[in-house]
């Protein structure tokens, strides 16, 4: 049984770079959700896809903020110009139903 | 007004005792609702859903749901030193999943 699997577990990255994240979902499940972490709080709902499409983006996502799943497969989270507010987990979650299982997070620092 | 508020902890409790675990949602249109544990520095772990007004009991854990007052709680019994984690406490509108900041439970032998 393969749960969520996320790449890469850490990133460091300087102000301005871009980075992208990938998200891998268990195999059967036909939605996929990223949040947002950070320390002391809990998960902040960025957007979500069932199977391809985007059917939410949150408010809070800025334009420097891009998701994609082609295919309804894997899922990737783009962010441009990274700014040091972006340092956070980086959670994906996929879910056949409402009961959504989480991947380990990508930890993404920027200096 | 968050969408959904825990009880501030951190909270204590000894070991064998039961541990409460509150939480309050502001968004009637909530459907779903789930308890997760995230030990730390890693990722949440579901230990209990309930969609339903009433009790769910699932081995030493217990979910509690009164939509009327817009309450859901976890009550942990036999509290154990691993179960010393963050438990989250979220609700589901339209698939978005509103998670609240987190109670930190330390069960102390």
């Amino acid at each position: 049984d393969t749960g969520v699997s996320q790449d890469p577990r850490h990133k460091i990255t300087k102000r301005g770079q871009n980075v992208t994240f990938r998200c891998d979902p268990i195999s059967e499940h036909n939605r996929l959700y990223w949040y947002r972490q950070t320390l002391g709080q809990g998960p902040e709902f960025l957007t979500y896809f069932q199977n391809e499409a985007q059917l939410e983006k949150s408010r809070l996502l800025s334009d420097r903020f891009s998701a994609e799943r082609p295919k309804g497969s894997f899922s990737t989270l783009e962010i441009q110009r990274t700014e040091q507010g972006d340092s956070a987990m980086y959670l994906c979650a996929s879910s056949r139903t409402d009961e959504q299982f989480f991947g380990p997070g990508t930890r993404l620092t920027v200096l | 007004q968050k969408e959904v508020e825990q009880n501030s902890g951190p909270l204590s409790v000894p070991e064998g005792a039961i541990a409460s675990l509150n939480c309050t949602y502001s968004d009637r249109g909530s459907q779903s609702f789930f308890w997760y544990r995230q030990y730390s520095g890693k990722s949440p772990e579901l230990i209990m859903f309930i969609y339903s007004n009433g009790d769910k009991e699932d081995g030493r854990f217990t979910a509690q749901l009164n939509k009327a007052s817009q309450y859901v709680s976890l009550l942990i019994r036999d509290s154990q030193p691993s179960d010393s984690a963050t438990y989250l406490c979220g609700g589901t509108s339209y698939g978005k999943l509103t998670f609240g900041q987190g109670t930190i439970l330390t069960v102390h032998p």
